[in-house]
C-alpha cells in the first residue's frame, strides 16, 4: 500500500497487559513519529525517530512506554503493564527527512487502544 | 499553559459561508505554522503550512500567521459540506523536529 500502515486498528486488553503497536511507514520515509491522541484532543508528541534511532523521545509519558526502529522502517510501540489512563488513539507519522520541516507528516490511521 | 491554545468549537456554518479558525500559542521560537484538516477515524492530513509570518493562500483556502502577536490563523471561503471536519493547527521550531498540536477545532458546514 501506498500509506502509512497501522496494526492492530483496534486493540482491548484488560489493566495490566502489555500491548504492542505496529507502523509500518510509507517506503523511504527516514523520518518517523508516534502520537497519541485523546478523545477531543490534539495529538500528542511521544518520540520522534531519524533513521534507527530515537532523535527525540521526550514524549514518552514514563518507563512503561517504549519505542523501537530496528532496521529504520518498521516501527513498534510498546507499552508495559497498561493502566485505564493510556486509552487512546496512537497515530504514526512518516516522513521524507527533508520534508519534516514543511510538516508533510503522513499520518496512518490510527490504533485505537482500549484498557479496560 | 499549554503550548498551543485552540478553540475546540463545535463550529456550524451554513454552506458557501467564510469560516475563521484560529490558535494562540506561548512559544516565540515557532517558525513553522501548519494546519491539519482530520475526518472522523482518520490520521490529521496537511492542508497548509506557513514559514514565520506572512499570508499563504491555495485555492480557498488562507493560512495567516502573525508572530508578534503569537497568532495564527485558517480561512476557508465558500465552505462545502465536505469540509465537516476537525481542524488541527502545529507548529515547530526551526532546529526540532517535535510537531506541537493544538486541540482542534471540529467545523460542520450545513448544506
Amino acid at each position: 500500500g501506498a500509506g502509512v500502515s497501522q496494526t492492530p486498528s483496534n486493540k482491548v486488553t484488560e489493566k495490566g497487559k502489555y500491548v504492542e503497536l505496529r507502523c509500518d511507514p510509507i517506503s523511504g520515509h527516514t523520518a518517523l513519529y508516534w502520537y497519541r491522541q485523546s478523545l477531543g484532543q490534539g495529538p500528542e508528541f511521544l518520540i520522534y525517530f531519524q533513521g534507527t534511532g530515537a532523535a527525540d523521545d521526550s514524549g514518552l509519558p514514563n518507563d512503561r512506554f517504549f519505542a523501537v526502529r530496528p532496521e529504520g522502517s518498521v516501527s513498534t510501540l510498546k507499552i508495559q503493564r497498561t493502566e485505564r489512563g493510556d486509552s487512546a488513539v496512537y497515530l504514526c507519522a512518516s516522513s521524507p527527512w527533508d520534508r519534516v520541516n514543511t510538516g508533510e507528516l503522513f499520518f496512518g490511521e490510527g490504533s485505537r487502544l482500549t484498557v479496560l | 499553559q499549554k503550548e498551543v491554545e485552540q478553540d475546540p468549537g463545535p463550529l456550524s456554518v451554513p454552506e458557501g459561508a467564510i469560516v475563521s479558525l484560529n490558535c494562540t500559542y506561548s512559544n516565540s521560537a515557532f517558525q513553522y505554522f501548519m494546519w491539519y484538516r482530520q475526518y472522523s477515524r482518520k490520521g490529521p492530513e496537511l492542508l497548509m503550512y506557513t514559514y514565520s509570518s506572512g499570508n499563504k493562500e491555495d485555492g480557498r483556502f488562507t493560512a495567516q500567521v502573525d508572530k508578534s502577536s503569537k497568532y495564527i490563523s485558517l480561512f476557508i471561503r465558500d465552505s462545502q459540506p465536505s469540509d465537516s471536519a476537525t481542524y488541527l493547527c502545529a507548529m515547530k521550531e526551526d532546529n526540532f523536529n517535535k510537531f506541537y498540536f493544538g486541540s482542534g477545532t471540529k467545523l460542520n458546514v450545513k448544506p
